[in-house]
């Protein structure tokens, strides 16, 4: 079975400073789903990649299928990117049910 | 605008009762999914439905039920037998990919059921 493991657990940054934040997985999958999730508890999704590299505005997700590993980039971090940041991926090669990280809770301070 | 309704927001229930938590959306997906949030965890997955008048259990369905009699509608039942009921409940749903993984996945506001 898939597991997801996500690092840091916390994040605390000063406005302005660049985020990384870590997932990886133990099985091989085609795909791969970053979620964020705002204080009040809706999630929205943010990228779903399966290659390579994504960017939208001021964030950007790359994958390495090879090594399982993916990781969330946010540039010139801001208050408001501040949220739980989740990543998420299949429990194995074709299945629709999938297996959710922890989450990374983000505090970017003005 | 397409999205996912959920209802109620919040839900206090005394023990020994069911609740329904109702989930809505006309994005025209086929596949819809609940989860299940606690602290420090991630989402559990309850139950999925990929198509009408089916729906598969997932990985904690044990004191929950759901049905799936039309293609925007998927509710859940919290019954009796769930234990500890006490929760954040999200609905979500997806168009799966080619490989028959899930999709893009959007997501409901939550329910935040309390048991008094």
């Amino acid at each position: 079975k898939n597991e997801v493991e996500q690092s840091p657990q916390n994040l605390t940054a000063q406005e302005g400073e660049f985020i990384t934040i870590n997932c990886s997985y133990s099985v091989g999958i085609s795909a791969l789903h970053w979620l964020q999730q705002h204080p009040g508890g809706g999630i929205v999704s943010l990228f779903m990649l399966s290659s390579g590299k994504k960017k939208h505005g001021r964030l950007i997700a790359t994958i390495n299928i090879q090594e399982k590993h993916s990781s969330l980039h946010i540039t010139a971090s801001h208050p408001r990117d501040s949220a739980v940041y989740i990543c998420a991926s299949p429990t194995q090669g074709g299945s629709e049910k999938l297996v959710f990280g922890k989450g990374t809770k983000l505090t970017v301070n003005p | 605008d397409g999205g996912i309704t959920q209802s109620p927001k919040y839900l206090f229930r005394k023990e020994g009762q069911n609740v329904t938590l109702s989930c809505e959306q006309n994005l025209n997906h086929d596949a819809m999914y609940w989860y299940r949030q606690d602290p420090g965890q991630g989402l559990r997955l309850i139950y999925y439905s990929q198509i009408v008048n089916d729906f598969q259990k997932g990985d904690i369905a044990e004191g929950y039920s759901v049905s799936r009699e039309k293609k925007e509608s998927f509710p859940l039942t919290v019954t009796s037998a769930q234990k500890n009921p006490t929760a954040f409940y999200l609905c979500a749903s997806s168009i799966p990919t080619t490989g028959g993984e899930a999709g893009e996945l959007f997501f409901g506001e939550g329910s935040r059921l309390t048991v008094l």
